[in-house]
């Protein structure tokens, strides 16, 4: 079983300051990293799927970094807003058939 | 737009009983996922299967069995309920054609059940 490990568990923010959290996996056999929202009672939704050593991606506040390298990437939240409240998933494919294996998640907690 | 759906939002089932667990995907997507997700232990793989009839074991099967009978829908199936499967389940989906290193899976909204 693959070890995709996250921290922290959890983060409790105040609105308005930025905020990041790593995820670390196996630095062998890459393939792609992914970044997942999970809010509470919704679906978790797909927000960077990285595959290069290198990459950075964003999306409005939030962005990512990727090094596969050292096995680390890390999401940045910039300006928190209560709207990011949620548990944000990492996972790690390595080409296997099984697809995903994912991390325990953070939990951002956005204070007014 | 709903894309995977899971017939129970909430499910609760005496101990003993069969459970099943519907998971349909309106993508045309190969692959289907069940997941369970407990609170410290993140989301653990319990079933897959990448085309209709064909299963595989992820992690975690021991007490479950799945149904791919059409390529739209997953069942997921729970022999004789306990109460450690007491748990949140998920199902996802994705497609071999835009593939696992481009597009992440879209998941389902979620199955809360509890075995009493």
């Amino acid at each position: 079983i693959l070890n995709v490990e996250q921290s922290p568990q959890s983060l409790h923010v105040q609105e308005g300051d930025s905020t990041n959290f790593t995820c670390s996996f196996p630095s062998s056999n890459f393939y792609a990293l992914h970044w997942y929202r999970w809010e509470t009672a919704k679906s978790p939704e797909a927000l960077f799927v990285m595959t290069l050593n290198g990459d950075e991606k964003k999306k409005g506040r939030i962005s990512a970094t990727l090094n596969t390298k050292e096995g680390y990437s890390y999401l940045y939240i910039k300006g928190s807003q209560p709207e990011d409240s949620a548990t944000y998933l990492c996972a790690f494919w390595c080409g296997g058939a099984d697809g995903l294996t994912f991390g325990k998640g953070t939990h951002l907690i956005i204070q007014p | 737009d709903v894309k995977v759906t899971q017939s129970s939002r909430y499910l609760v089932k005496r101990t003993g009983e069969k459970v099943f667990l519907e998971c349909v995907q309106d993508m045309d997507h190969e692959n289907m996922f069940w997941y369970r997700q407990d609170p410290g232990l993140g989301l653990r793989l319990i079933y897959f299967s990448y085309d209709v009839k064909m299963k595989e074991k992820g992690d975690i099967p021991e007490g479950y069995s799945v149904s791919r009978e059409k390529k739209e829908r997953f069942s997921l199936i729970l022999e004789s309920a306990s109460t450690n499967q007491t748990s949140m389940y998920l199902c996802a989906s994705n497609s071999f054609r835009t593939g696992v290193n481009h597009y992440g899976y879209t998941f389902g909204s979620g199955t809360r059940l509890t075995v009493v």
